[in-house]
C-alpha cells in the first residue's frame, strides 16, 4: 500500500525555538497532505489542509502564524513550529491523498513526529 | 461542523470473543464512514470504510454496521486477537470539504489472553 513518512519521529527542543516536521508521500503524488495534532489520550485534531502550490486552510482556532505549513511540492509537505512552548507538545500526524486511488481510503497516514518543548 | 464521539471510552474484551466498538455522528452530510486503528505511538491504519448509502460491510474479522436512523455506526471484531489491542477512531468524511476527516474521541480495545 501507500507509504507517508515523517521525519523526525520525535525532536525535543527548547522553549522559543521553532521545528520543522516533514511529512512525505513516498510513492505517489499528493495534492493534498492534512496536518493533525494528537495530545495524549485526545483524539486527532485537524490542524490545517495543505494543497500542493497554494495556501494552506487552517482549521477554526489554530494559528497560521504560529504554525507554518508548506506544501511545495507533489510528495513533500513540511510543518514549522514557531516559537514553540510546552503547551505545544503533542503528536503531530500528517496524512497525504492519492487522487488516482478510490474514494474513502485516499488518506495514507505517517507515523507521527512526537513533539516535547522543554 | 461534523460532531463524531463514541459510547465507551474502553472495553476490554476475552481473547477469541467478539467485541464491538460504537460510534454516534452528528452530520448526515457525511460521505463515508471510516475506521481506524491506532497503535501506541503510531499513526492511524485504516481498517474498513462504510458508504454513507449501506447499512452493512464486511471484511476480514470485521463488520461496520451504519443505521442513518439513529446516526450510529458500529465495529464488530470478530474472534479479538490480542493484536487488536489499540485505540480504535471513526471518522467521517466529508468529500465536499476536501476529503476532510473528522475524528470521534476514540476507544481503547484491551484483549485480554
Amino acid at each position: 500500500g501507500a507509504v507517508v513518512s515523517q521525519h523526525p519521529s520525535w525532536v525535543i527542543c527548547k522553549s522559543g525555538t521553532s521545528v520543522k516536521i516533514e511529512c512525505r508521500s513516498l510513492d505517489f503524488q499528493a495534492t493534498t497532505m492534512f496536518w493533525y495534532r494528537q495530545f495524549p489520550k485526545q483524539s486527532l485534531m485537524l490542524m490545517a489542509t495543505s494543497n500542493e502550490g497554494s495556501k494552506a486552510t487552517y482549521e477554526q482556532g489554530v494559528e497560521k502564524d504560529k504554525f507554518l505549513i508548506n506544501h511545495a511540492s507533489l510528495t513533500l509537505s513540511t510543518l514549522t513550529v514557531t516559537s514553540a512552548h510546552p503547551e505545544d507538545s503533542s503528536f503531530y500526524i500528517c496524512s497525504a491523498r492519492d487522487p488516482l486511488a478510490g474514494v474513502p481510503d485516499t488518506q495514507y497516514f505517517g507515523p507521527g513526529t512526537r513533539l516535547t518543548v522543554l | 461542523g461534523e460532531n463524531v464521539g463514541l459510547h465507551l471510552p474502553t472495553l476490554s474484551v476475552q481473547e477469541g470473543d467478539n467485541s464491538i466498538i460504537n460510534c454516534a455522528y452528528s452530520n448526515s452530510a457525511s460521505d463515508y464512514f471510516i475506521w481506524y486503528k491506532q497503535e501506541s505511538g503510531k499513526g492511524p491504519q485504516f481498517i474498513i470504510d462504510i458508504r454513507s448509502n449501506m447499512d452493512k460491510r464486511q471484511g476480514q474479522r470485521v463488520t461496520v454496521l451504519l443505521n442513518k436512523t439513529v446516526k450510529h455506526l458500529s465495529l464488530q471484531i470478530a474472534a479479538t486477537q490480542p493484536g487488536d489491542s489499540a485505540v480504535y477512531f471513526c471518522a467521517a468524511l466529508l468529500a465536499r470539504s476536501n476529503y476532510k476527516l473528522t475524528f470521534g474521541k476514540g476507544t481503547l480495545l484491551t484483549v485480554n489472553p
